[in-house]
């Protein structure tokens, strides 16, 4: 398995602010995912983070509401832009690390709330 | 649009008892996976089904895989409270592309009951 932690592990947040989450992998992975989970639904994957180029975006996620950097092949970040309370989720990063076993492992979770 | 789908979404079951988790999906893909979710914590791999007939079992749980009828099921056999929590399936639609992008089902919140 792959271990892997994100900063921080819950907010709480303004209407109109910005919020960065760090998500770190304890070693070098291709490909690394962000997700949403709205409180009591399943997850919808936000964003492919790329290494060394821009992230590629799902159907209704854009880079300027959550602009995603990819450093290295063990860290990225997502951030959540001019948030509103329809923002409130956890957010998760993902990784596959053998390609192949195909096998993705997912970060404990950033749970925001916005007021 | 590609979907996948559970059923049931709420399952409450008595302790020793047997039962099915469903999840249908509506592309063709031979990437499905499980995973566990406990209450307030993140996603716990389960299985990685890669191949039609594919079949997995750890413990109390068995997965499988028909990639014909795009479906795949979950069976809890001799279900004991630990095994309370919700179970997402979820399907690589592109999985000969290798993109990684998995899209998930609704969840099925399981509770067993001693």
């Amino acid at each position: 398995s792959a271990v892997i932690s994100q900063k921080p592990s819950r907010d709480i947040c303004q209407r109109g602010t910005s919020l960065t989450i760090q998500c770190q992998v304890d070693s070098q992975v291709t490909m690394m995912f962000w997700y949403r989970q709205q409180p009591g639904q399943s997850l919808t994957l936000i964003a492919t983070a790329n290494q060394g180029s821009e992230a590629t975006y799902e159907s209704g996620f854009v880079i300027d509401k959550f602009p995603i950097s990819r450093p290295n092949l063990t860290f990225s970040t997502l951030t959540v832009s001019n948030m509103s309370p329809e923002d409130s989720s956890i957010y998760l990063c993902s990784v596959e690390r053998d390609y192949g076993a195909h096998e993705q492992f997912f970060g404990p979770g950033t749970r925001l709330t916005v007021l | 649009e590609l979907k996948v789908e559970q059923n049931p979404l709420f399952l409450s079951m008595q302790e020793g008892k047997n039962y099915t988790i469903y999840c249908n999906y509506s592309t063709t893909s031979d990437r499905l996976y499980w995973y566990r979710q406990d209450p307030g914590k993140s996603l716990e791999s389960l299985f990685v089904l890669l191949s039609n007939g594919a079949v997995k079992q750890e413990g109390r749980l068995m997965a499988s895989l028909d990639t014909k009828a795009r479906l795949s099921t979950l069976h809890i056999t001799a279900a004991v409270h630990d095994l309370s929590a919700t179970y997402f399936c979820a399907v690589d639609p592109l999985s000969s592309s290798n993109t990684g992008k998995l899209i998930f089902g609704q969840g099925t919140t399981l509770q067993v009951k001693p």
